[in-house]
């Protein structure tokens, strides 16, 4: 079976500060990655995803993940905040086969920018 | 940018009582999804759907559940006799494939409550 951890429900960063966070998914076979965002009022927005090659994955909003195969983990960073930052941040990890596409969700981590 | 969405986005209902999602997926996608997100805690699958049948469902989706796509557009989640413990966030999402790497686009979002 798979599992998404997401270390720390809350995280509050500064306008411009870094962003980091943090993922770690169990899995037996490799796994398949992704973040979504939600906004207030909207559905998860998918910000990126890792499915096999470059492990430095690149996505909307200036966000990228890297996938760390032996700690496990897909933590999301952004170099300097923005106050439009602010959301809840979800993980996810998909099967490896083409048996279906559940995807398993982590708690979340609702993001807060300060100015 | 199309885009899943879903009414209403919020119902209130009395236990017992029999209640109608409704999602309008992305135009030219094949494949159908219903999660659910209970207040704090994550976000879980209960069912996929594809070709008018369902592909895969979780322990969640009992015989309480039931899923449709009444016409060429609409698809919907349909709980036949709501308890107090079905009060959540119910996501629709949609893909164009059903691969572990296909991207699910999710809806807005509706929000049971049952009394």
């Amino acid at each position: 079976a798979q599992s998404v951890t997401q270390l720390g429900s809350h995280v509050s960063v500064s306008e411009g500060a870094l962003v980091l966070l943090r993922c770690n998914y169990s899995s037996s076979v490799p796994p398949y990655l992704f973040w979504y965002v939600q906004y207030p009022n909207q559905g998860l927005q998918l910000l990126l995803k890792y499915t096999t090659g470059a492990t430095l994955v690149k996505g909307i909003n200036g966000f990228e993940a890297e996938f760390k195969k032996s700690e496990t983990s897909f933590h999301l960073t952004k170099p300097s905040a923005h106050m439009s930052d602010a959301a809840e941040y979800f993980c996810a990890v998909s099967r490896i086969n083409n048996a279906g596409n559940m995807l398993t969700f982590g708690g979340g981590t609702r993001l807060m920018v300060k100015p | 940018e199309p885009e899943v969405t879903q009414t209403p986005s919020h119902q209130v209902t009395q236990m017992g009582q029999e209640v109608i999602l409704r999602c309008v997926p992305i135009s030219n996608h094949l494949y159908f999804y219903w999660y659910r997100q209970i207040l704090g805690q994550k976000v879980e699958f209960l069912v996929s759907f594809y070709n008018n049948e369902i592909s895969e469902k979780s322990e969640i989706f009992d015989d309480q559940f039931s899923v449709e796509r009444p016409d060429g557009s609409n698809f919907t989640l349909k709980i036949r006799s709501t308890k107090l413990e079905d009060s959540a966030m119910y996501f629709c999402a949609s893909s164009d494939g059903l691969a572990g790497t296909d991207t699910q686009y999710f809806g807005p979002g509706t929000r049971l409550t049952v009394l």
